[in-house]
């Protein structure tokens, strides 16, 4: 079975803290996705990485960055946390393979930027 | 500009009968669909999967339909089940790039009421 992790399922901070959200993939996927989900907009993707060290910008980057140092490990990170970042994020990851597109979901965790 | 759109925020049925989610999209460019089902607090789950070379697939109770022509697709779940009662998000896909990202639509809210 695909196992995606993310590192808190729920986790409260200041604003204006920095902000780290990890996330580990056990099945070599080379793709990993950033996602976050709110009411009534569905999943929007934040960033994405098709290879260790590789990123690009997804649908609404701004306000975060990410690295991957490793093939396995994709971090989402808030330079400065604002409370128009209070979301459930979610982290995927996927074959870079045209059959197999299946994206696969970490449990979530919930951010709430007080 | 929302590329793929699930137009029913909700959708209520009873226990044993059919359910039907719907989809649209406006890229032609896409070329695979998934169905995905979340519960409140947990990340998505991958149900079911077409290529744009077929016009349906069917796993067990869930079924997808495509139609090309019409930019649409339906899951059919039957007979529905109270454990099915999640969010429902549709995704599209193209193959012109080399990670294939998937764009989400909103979402559909489906209630089984026993």
């Amino acid at each position: 079975d695909v196992k995606v992790t993310q590192s808190s399922r729920y986790l409260v901070k200041r604003t204006g803290e920095k902000v780290f959200l990890e996330c580990v993939q056990d099945m070599d996927h080379e793709n990993m996705f950033w996602y976050r989900q709110d009411p009534g907009l569905g999943l929007r993707l934040i960033y994405f990485s098709y290879d260790v060290k590789m990123k690009e910008k997804g649908d609404i980057p701004e306000g975060y960055s990410v690295s991957r140092e490793k093939k396995e490990r994709f971090s989402l990170i808030l330079e400065s946390a604002s409370t128009n970042q209070t979301s459930m994020y979610l982290c995927a990851s996927s074959f870079s393979d045209r059959a197999l597109r299946e994206q696969y979901f970490g449990p979530g965790t919930r951010l709430t930027v007080t | 500009d929302q590329q793929v759109k699930q137009n029913s925020p909700s959708l209520s049925v009873q226990e044993g009968r059919i359910s039907i989610l719907n989809c649209d999209y406006t890229n032609s460019m896409f070329d695979y669909f998934l169905w995905y089902k979340k519960y409140p607090a947990e990340g998505p789950t991958f149900l079911i999967s077409i290529s744009s070379i077929k016009d349906k697939n069917e796993d067990g109770r869930f079924t997808v339909f495509l139609n090309k022509s019409a930019k649409h697709l339906s899951l059919h779940i039957v007979p529905s089940q109270p454990g099915d009662s999640a969010v429902y998000f549709c995704a599209a896909s193209w193959s012109g790039g080399s990670n294939y990202k998937l764009t989400f639509g909103k979402g559909t809210l489906l209630t089984v009421n026993p």
